[in-house]
């Protein structure tokens, strides 16, 4: 079934820790993002691409790393955890080339992190 | 910059009863208006969209929302609910949909609404 994988589904992390969240889609869209879903705060543009090669800071950007070598896989890396960064975190991606900019965005099934 | 407010932070209704989400955006061009669903446990949705033409949008399940631009309004709105509507409802607005390149959508803090049977 096409769409975007996420690992790992949910992560304990002892603060320090180096994590590397995965997300690989098979849809062939050019533009990947992550986001941060906190309660009451609605979800948070941490990092997005918008092609294999790019990359963009979204508006929570600090304390997290992105790469985009190529266009299926987009990884999320907290160099050093901290308990602040515990929160349920979504991938997604778009297609917005070609003619086909719709603007929609796809969503993975979202990897929750705890920092401790 | 561009901001999405909810008015409604959790909202409870009986089943068959009426319902309407409050949407509002600040942005004074040309935005495309999203409703995602995200129901428990699960990952995000989408409900509808609005990009241009009819005002009136209808989406899937019996939602629709209206894109009220004098207003700077999209509510989400449905006439009797039932309770797997039990959701998470989040309102977003995208303002680069006429460019190439990645869509910065900007969410809402998202509406908890809990159906009771």
């Amino acid at each position: 079934i096409a769409g975007i994988t996420q690992a790992p589904t949910s992560q304990i992390l002892a603060a320090g820790r180096r994590m590397t969240l995965r997300c690989t889609q098979d849809m062939r869209h050019n533009a990947m993002y992550w986001y941060r879903q906190d309660l009451g705060l609605g979800l948070r543009l941490i990092h997005y691409s918008n092609t294999a090669g790019t990359t963009g800071k979204g508006e929570v950007p600090d304390g997290y790393s992105v790469s985009r070598a190529n266009t299926d896989d987009f990884p999320l890396t907290l160099a050093s955890a901290v308990p602040s960064q515990t929160s349920v975190y979504f991938c997604a991606s778009s297609d917005s080339l070609r003619g086909k900019n719709t603007g929609e965005l796809f969503f993975g099934e979202g990897s929750r992190l705890t920092v401790l | 910059a561009q901001s999405v407010s909810q008015h409604n932070h959790h909202v409870i209704l009986s089943e068959a009863a009426s319902l309407e989400l409050g949407c509002n955006y600040s942005y004074g061009g040309t935005v495309n208006l999203f409703w995602y669903v995200q129901y428990p446990g699960q990952h995000l949705q989408l409900l509808l969209k609005y990009f241009s033409g009819d005002p009136l949008v209808k989406g899937i399940k019996g939602f629709e929302a209206e894109f009220i631009k004098s207003k700077f309004s999209f509510n989400l709105r449905k006439p009797s609910v039932q309770w797997s509507d039990t959701a998470e409802y989040f309102c977003a607005v995208n303002a680069r949909w006429g460019i190439q390149g990645a869509q910065k959508l900007v969410f809402g803090q998202g509406t908890r609404l809990t159906i009771n049977p």
